[in-house]
């Protein structure tokens, strides 16, 4: 099964500093993914990527940056952490138009 | 703004019962993906099912694009099946996916 892993697993983080959550994959995808899950929201897309050096903006992506350095690597960054941004934080890779496969999340909680 | 809807939002069930999930989409979809949660786990996938009856194990899934749902048949459910099931599709073509509440399902002995 393809391999999607992230870190840290949990974060404490103050507000107002900044975070940054990493993600790795090891499946040869091009597309990947930032999610977050919360209780009364479920999962939203925040910000995605189809190919190294480019990203794009999904359905929440107000106080979020995303990089790509390379087809493996996914990160998303809080430069201003705030409480509301306390949730679960879900990578994901794909190829096109395919499956998705899913890391084993991040705990952010800011305090 | 597209939607997912999944029902029931919970279930409970005694162990060998069957189960069926429903999923319906505000939009035609052309990518259709189950998952499956424990509290505070990962989401791992159990079946991408972009149309037609796809099966794996005691899973079945069938999606029927043109009514704008698809269902998730578990069958001799197991104390182990407990956990949430969500439902996701694909709104735009682009390979990302939109999620339902999710169902809630608990399996007693």
């Amino acid at each position: 099964e393809a391999a999607v892993t992230q870190s840290p697993r949990s974060k404490v983080a103050v507000t107002g500093g900044k975070v940054t959550l990493s993600c790795h994959q090891t499946n040869n995808h091009d597309y990947m993914y930032w999610y977050r899950q919360d209780t009364g929201h479920g999962l939203r897309l925040i910000h995605y990527s189809y190919v190294a050096d480019s990203t794009e903006k999904g359905d929440i992506p107000d106080g979020y940056k995303a990089s790509r350095p390379s087809q493996e690597n996914f990160s998303l960054i809080l430069e201003l952490a705030s409480l509301s941004q306390t949730a679960v934080y879900f990578c994901a890779s794909s190829a096109r138009y395919a499956e998705q496969f899913f890391g084993p999340g991040t705990r952010l909680t800011v305090l | 703004e597209q939607q997912v809807q999944q029902s029931p939002a919970s279930l409970v069930l005694q162990e060998a019962e069957n189960a069926e999930l429903q999923c319906s989409f505000s939009i035609f979809t052309n990518q259709v993906q189950w998952f499956y949660q424990r509290p505070g786990g990962r989401l791992v996938s159990l079946l991408y099912n972009p149309s037609g009856t796809k099966q794996s194990g005691r899973l079945t899934s069938t999606t029927v694009i043109k009514e704008r749902r698809s269902s998730l048949h578990i069958s001799s459910s197991q104390i182990t099946d407990s956990g949430t099931y969500l439902c996701a599709m694909d709104y735009n073509a682009g390979a990302k996916l939109t999620f339902g509440g999710g169902t809630r399902l608990t399996v007693r002995p």
